[in-house]
């Protein structure tokens, strides 16, 4: 089993509609998940991340993360087609400690029609 | 200017040819990486760098080499190029200090080897 397991889409969805997002994981030593954008031809850009369980809201995204499950998500409302780009999420323990690097998922490219 | 900067964006070289990426960056932070993009591959560690005199292998080093001449330089050499390793590179760093592992991408260094 992979550490962290990423759909790749690709999916398409219609401007305006609400995005799930989402990845697993098997590490359970893993305490920080993040999510990054990344736009055709560039580097991928942080979009958010949160430590431990719970919930954050930044503008129309949303990051949720359930450990019990091992399962993040990342919620994009009122999507835009500016918002279509590869989406990775990324996970790692803490600093200092020996999973600190960060593990990448395959990323999920999405596409937002207008 | 980019706070992460990688030379050259593009390069086609020939198998066989000794080949430079370099990455600089503006953010002052200790830790630095290389790491190659592949289609259906997602992002793999090449080698990281957590300060100028340690350097440390990542999940595929084989073929590469590095240098980190300064706290903010950090160079990716393929001594004798071969075309699996066509692929985007990108260089990263990130801060010590935070207890998020996270990284500020460069846009990428695209390689192609014929």
């Amino acid at each position: 089993q992979k550490e962290v397991e990423q759909d790749p889409g690709p999916l398409s969805v219609p401007e305006g509609a609400i995005v799930s997002l989402n990845c697993t994981y098997s590490n359970s030593a893993f305490q920080y998940f993040m999510w990054y954008r990344q736009y055709s031809r560039k580097g991928p850009e942080l979009l958010m991340y949160t430590y431990s369980s719970g919930n954050k809201e930044d503008g129309r995204f949303t990051a949720q993360v359930d450990k019990s499950s091992k399962y993040i998500s990342l919620f994009i409302r009122d999507s835009q087609p500016s918002d279509s780009a590869t989406y990775l999420c990324a996970m790692s323990g803490v600093s200092g400690g020996s999973n600190y690097k960060l593990t990448f998922g395959k990323g999920t490219l999405l596409t937002v029609n207008p | 200017d980019a706070d992460v900067t990688q030379t050259p964006r593009n390069r086609i070289t020939k198998t066989g040819k000794r080949i430079m990426l370099e990455c600089s960056q503006t953010k002052g932070h200790d830790r630095m990486y290389w790491y190659r993009q592949d289609p259906g591959l997602g992002l793999r560690l090449i080698y990281y760098s957590f300060d100028v005199k340690d350097i440390n292998k990542g999940e595929i080093s084989d073929g590469y080499s590095v240098s980190r001449q300064a706290q903010a330089k950090f160079s990716l050499s393929l001594e004798s190029a071969i075309p699996n390793q066509t692929a985007l590179y990108f260089c990263a760093t990130s801060d010590s200090r935070l207890g998020a592992n996270v990284l500020t991408f460069g846009a990428g260094s695209r390689l192609t080897v014929l």
